[in-house]
């Protein structure tokens, strides 16, 4: 199975350019989650989704919108860019109220905002 | 506040034990987790804990202490391709993961 996969790899953006990050998961998780991670700091929680047609605010939201349509998809969408968005950008999946609650993370994508 | 600390970087040599500690205070506990990152790539699990505790897997263990919002990596038998990021996150009250920035090792032949 593919697990998650996040399009596209990296990107090069324009300030005040809108764009999507896209997120899907074939492993029917209820939860999926996005993150951002810099340099010298943890992953930071942007928003999440508990279930299909649910989200929530994370650590960090302000710029970013999310939407959970269906189950597999979570896109993240900025809506005007800015430079203090370049980073790596992970979406995430987890089985809530599974064993252990893990999570698994798709392969990122990398956003320079010029 | 929400905080996980850990070291930034440690430095091994191969075939040795190395121990990455990891101290927390989170509103809440549901579980503490280790992650690897090598660089460029996504994390990976390595490891779960909730109870009080050593939790072994192959060369790797981790330990748990609730009333003393500690934990430990302990990586046996160093190899090269165990040079990288580890990450330690706790589950708060919400089931939100609060990580840590991640201590980056560096394996030395």
């Amino acid at each position: 199975t593919a697990g998650i996969t996040q399009a596209p790899t990296s990107q090069i953006l324009a300030a005040g350019r809108s764009m999507t990050l896209r997120c899907t998961q074939d492993m029917r998780h209820n939860a999926m989650y996005w993150y951002r991670q810099d340099l010298g700091l943890g992953l930071r929680l942007i928003h999440y989704s508990n279930t299909a047609g649910t989200t929530g605010k994370g650590e960090v939201p302000d710029g970013y919108s999310v939407s959970r349509a269906n189950t597999d998809d979570f896109p993240l969408t900025l809506a005007s860019a800015v430079p203090s968005q370049t980073s790596v950008y992970f979406c995430a999946s987890s089985d809530l109220g599974g064993t252990y609650n893990e999570q698994f993370f798709g392969p990122g994508t990398r956003l320079t905002v010029l | 506040g929400q905080n996980i600390d850990q070291p930034t970087e440690m430095t091994a040599t191969e075939g040795a034990i190395v121990q990455i500690n990891c101290t927390y205070q989170t509103s809440g506990f549901n579980g503490l987790f280790w992650y690897q990152q090598h660089a460029g790539e996504a994390p990976t699990f390595l490891s779960y804990n909730v109870l009080d505790g050593l939790e072994e897997k192959g060369r790797f263990s981790s330990f748990l202490s609730r009333s003393k919002g500690y934990s430990y990596l302990l990586l046996k038998e160093l190899q090269m391709k165990d040079s990288a990021s580890y990450l330690c996150a706790v589950m708060d009250s919400n089931y939100q993961l609060i990580w840590g920035a991640g201590t980056k090792l560096i394996i030395k032949p």
